[in-house]
């Protein structure tokens, strides 16, 4: 099993709303990742977290805010977004062994209007 | 130091072959290959380890040169299921877990 769990699938939200994402997965793995990817270009890299701590962060704005309760759950909290952030928001997980394969979940499609 | 993939787009009839490169200007750990067709998740393909290795699986294969900090994605006799968007990723040699992805390629297949 090699699935990872996003949701939800689309999201609508105003530039005053607070929205979470939810990522979960079962297969054990010990890291977790947030990717922002727009349209037409490659998924950037926003955060990462090895085993349940926050690993990497690329300079990411504060209206965006991960969480990772327990090895199996991460979370992306948004507030104060602006139309610009609108993107498919990917999520992935590894073994956490440094060059160990990445799966993605299928994303959360996000519009802020 | 986002890794650079050439070429940015190629069409294929079905059965050609295509060679998708990948290079980064700094020391990498290891490459990973992706595929992502339009409105869809990237899915793993496969991944190098410094090493100078080469895979493969089915008609597809891939090669890393760890001297040259380049890889290269080998998609032989291709299929229609071969088209959308390629992307390898880099990890760099003490760079953790992160995992940058390249440029891109798009490969469309036609009958």
């Amino acid at each position: 099993d090699t699935e990872v769990t996003q949701t939800p699938k689309h999201l609508v939200m105003g530039m005053t709303n607070k929205k979470s994402l939810k990522c979960e997965q079962h297969m054990g793995h010990r890291a977790m990742y947030w990717y922002k990817q727009k349209a037409k270009k490659p998924p950037e890299l926003m955060f990462v977290y090895s085993y349940e701590k926050l690993s990497i962060n690329e300079s990411v704005p504060s209206r965006f805010s991960p969480e990772c309760p327990n090895s199996s759950l991460l979370n992306l909290h948004l507030h104060a977004l602006q139309p610009e952030d609108s993107a498919l928001y990917l999520c992935a997980s590894s073994q956490g062994r440094v060059g160990t394969e990445a799966f993605f979940g299928q994303g959360t499609r996000l519009t802020v209007v | 130091q986002q890794p650079v993939q050439s070429p940015q787009a190629v069409i294929l009839r079905e059965g050609e072959d295509a060679v998708i490169n990948c290079s980064s200007s700094k020391a990498l750990y290891s490459v990973h290959w992706y595929r992502q067709k339009h409105g869809e998740a990237p899915v793993f393909l496969m991944i190098l380890l410094k090493g100078g290795e080469q895979k493969g699986h089915d008609k597809i294969s891939a090669s890393f040169n760890e001297k040259k900090q380049q890889s290269s994605l080998y998609l032989t006799a291709s299929q229609l299921s071969y088209s959308g968007t390629y992307f390898c990723g880099t990890v760099l040699t003490g760079g953790g877990n992160k995992l940058t992805f390249g440029t891109g390629t798009q490969l469309k297949v036609e009958l």
